[in-house]
């Protein structure tokens, strides 16, 4: 099965600044790659996700890069907001698979 | 379309008791699964199934069953509720061709408290 990992398991940063989200998995067949954000006592919802036939995605602040070579893909929210208080969640799922297996989660604190 | 729904919201169990989770969803949905978060933790995987009729263990099955008997709907067992299952627990639900083809969608959470 896929062996997932995030890093870091914590973020804090002040608000205006950069933050950056690394999944690193194990499986070269993985082919959809998704970042789930939960908000405190809420669900996980898709913030913004890749497939493997492309680099990079942006949606507004937020993009997300792939390295397939390296087998890790990374979430970056630019110009961070109180909003983006949250624990973000990578998925990478490989092709034909039945089993979503989730990161352990990344808490990301935004310090105004 | 109200997505995925799952009642109750919150449960309270002695230790021993038995009950069940309900899900369903109207999004005509092929995939659906359950998932346990325990406080600070991370999202992992009870039980899952791509079909009626269809269902399958995931990480941590042990302690709970499931049925698929339509698309629309995946109740949750506990069998003999233990204060290790204390948990909020998610269904989720997602198209599936031979794989998945993208989101997969929550519902709000049932917070199950086992004393």
């Amino acid at each position: 099965g896929e062996n997932v990992e995030q890093h870091p398991s914590t973020l804090s940063v002040q608000e205006g600044d950069s933050a950056v989200i690394k999944c690193t998995y194990s499986d070269s067949a993985s082919n959809y790659f998704p970042w789930y954000k939960q908000e405190l006592g809420k669900r996980p919802q898709l913030i913004i996700d890749i497939r493997s036939n492309v680099g990079e995605k942006k949606d507004q602040r937020i993009a997300v890069t792939l390295n397939k070579t390296a087998k890790h893909f990374s979430l970056h929210i630019t110009e961070t907001q109180p909003e983006d208080s949250a624990v973000y969640f990578c998925a990478p799922i490989i092709q034909g698979a039945q089993k979503l297996v989730f990161g352990q989660g990344t808490r990301l604190t935004i310090n105004p | 379309n109200a997505g995925v729904t799952q009642t109750p919201k919150f449960q309270v169990l002695k230790t021993g008791q038995s009950m069940t989770l309900q899900c369903a969803q109207d999004m005509n949905h092929e995939y659906m699964s359950w998932y346990r978060q325990d406080p600070g933790m991370g999202l992992r995987l009870i039980h899952y199934s791509v079909g009626a009729g269809i269902t399958d263990q995931g990480e941590v099955p042990n302690g709970y069953n499931v049925s698929r008997s339509t698309t629309e709907d995946f109740p949750l067992r506990l069998l003999s509720a233990a204060p290790s299952q204390t948990s909020v627990y998610f269904c989720a639900s997602s198209y599936f061709s031979g794989g998945f083809a993208g989101e997969l969608f929550f519902g709000e959470g049932s917070r199950l408290t086992v004393l």
